[in-house]
């Protein structure tokens, strides 16, 4: 079975600096993709970018990019000139092809707070 | 654009009281899920079904029920309410395939008392 794995349960950032928050995950699948979620304090889930496993170039969405490394099964976040806004919940997550791809695996979430 | 679509956003249950939380998207998704969000533990899985007729246990179904008559609506039912489900419930749809974004409704906060 799949696993996600977060290991910070919070981290800090200063407003308009970087942070990088660290995911692990594992499976014996070659073809899957991996999801970064943001959870604000209004409960939404609301995806920040995804990463095909295939593609060796790492994913960017304007000030969020990921940091994909296969072989060691890691998939982490780095939120450039951090904002207020930023700060929210943020899951992990896997979804592949064996034993269905209509399951979304995600990790226990890492609290983000940005301070001014 | 509705989306999906969640109700009711807060309900409390005495125990042993059943229940049914609504879903209902409207993209003409195949997938659709509920999850439970518990502090400290991320999103379980409960149930999941990848079409109308057809749906299955994820990873804590015990104590709840679903069925999916139309591609539309993925109700969940608590059959006897109990202190340990007390949480957040997510429900979400997406298209099939790995690649696919689920999309999420705005959950529900239950509390059994």
């Amino acid at each position: 079975a799949q696993t996600v794995t977060q290991s910070q349960p919070e981290m800090s950032v200063q407003e308009a600096e970087t942070v990088t928050l660290s995911c692990t995950y594992d499976t014996s699948e070659s073809d899957y993709y991996l999801f970064w979620y943001k959870q604000p304090p209004s409960r939404q889930m609301i995806l920040v970018i995804r990463q095909e496993a295939y593609k060796q170039q790492n994913a960017t969405e304007n000030r969020f990019s990921v940091n994909f490394q296969k072989a060691a099964k890691s998939f982490s976040l780095k939120i450039s000139d951090s904002q207020l806004g930023d700060a929210a919940m943020y899951f992990c997550a896997f979804r592949g092809r064996q034993g269905g791809s209509e399951k979304l695996v995600f990790g226990k979430g890492t609290k983000l707070t940005v301070n001014p | 654009n509705a989306g999906v679509t969640q109700t009711p956003k807060f309900q409390v249950l005495k125990t042993g009281q059943s229940m049914t939380l609504q879903c209902a998207q409207d993209m003409n998704h195949e997938y659709m899920s509920w999850y439970r969000q518990d502090p400290g533990m991320g999103l379980r899985l409960i149930h999941y079904s990848v079409g109308a007729g057809i749906t299955d246990q994820g990873e804590v179904p015990n104590g709840y029920n679903v069925s999916r008559s139309t591609t539309e609506d993925f109700p969940l039912r608590l059959l006897s309410a109990a202190p340990s489900q007390t949480s957040v419930y997510f429900c979400a749809s997406s298209y099939g395939g790995p690649h696919s974004e689920a999309f999420f409704g705005q959950g529900t906060r239950l509390t059994v008392v």
